[in-house]
């Protein structure tokens, strides 16, 4: 079973900061791995989708890596703003099941302005 | 539409009852996959269609839960003898194929009381 796992659960920085976010899965041998954004009382949505055959993605002031080797992928958020303050999910396919995506519980960021 | 949409945004209903959740997907999407989320978690698979039929129905919790997508465009998922542990936030996505980018709908908030 894939699982998911994103640290830290909460952040809370000050604006301007880069920061970053991590993910953690468990079975490595994965299609691609997405990003997605949530705001309070909203759906989902999606920033970054990484190919199991790129090491990096990029889309203005974020970039993901995906390193499948160690299970691993990360969200660097260039120059934080207040308004990136949302939880962010990272999911990857489900062990056997290439149609479901197994989500981490997300990472809660709190941009202070 | 530009998006997955969804409807109701919400719904209130008396344990017991049945629900109809509906989800319109983007145009030319052949996938489209069904989600729950409770609160502070990550999304939890349901259910995913590739055209009209259900080629995965694996995360569906019990028989009250069904879903839909007669033509390969909407779908409607249908929960019957609805229970208070039902209450969540059904979430719709669509993508062009199963690997490709998810989009995800704003949600249906589900209250059962």
């Amino acid at each position: 079973k894939q699982e998911v796992t994103q640290i830290p659960a909460a952040l809370s920085v000050p604006e301007g900061e880069n920061l970053v976010l991590n993910c953690s899965f468990t079975d490595s041998a994965i299609y691609n791995l997405q990003w997605f954004r949530q705001d309070p009382g909203k759906g989902l949505t999606s920033l970054l989708l990484i190919q199991s055959s790129q090491r990096e993605q990029t889309s203005g002031r974020l970039n993901a890596s995906l390193d499948k080797s160690s299970g691993r992928s990360t969200l660097y958020i260039a120059a934080s703003q207040p308004g990136d303050s949302a939880t962010y999910l990272c999911a990857a396919p489900a062990l056997g099941s290439a149609r479901q995506l197994t989500f981490g519980s997300g990472t809660q960021l709190t941009v202070l302005p | 539409g530009a998006g997955v949409s969804q409807t109701p945004s919400n719904k209130v209903t008396e344990k017991g009852k049945y629900v109809e959740l509906r989800c319109d997907p983007i145009s030319g999407h052949t996938a489209l996959y069904w989600y729950r989320q409770s609160l502070g978690q990550g999304p939890e698979f349901l259910i995913y269609f590739q055209g009209t039929g259900a080629a995965d129905d694996s995360g569906l919790p019990n028989d009250r839960f069904f879903a839909v997508r007669p033509e390969g465009s909407v779908s409607t998922l249908k929960i019957q003898r609805t229970e208070r542990g039902d209450s969540a936030v059904y979430l719709c996505a669509s993508s062009l194929t199963f690997s490709d980018e998810a989009f995800f709908g704003q949600g249906t908030r589900l209250t059962v009381v």
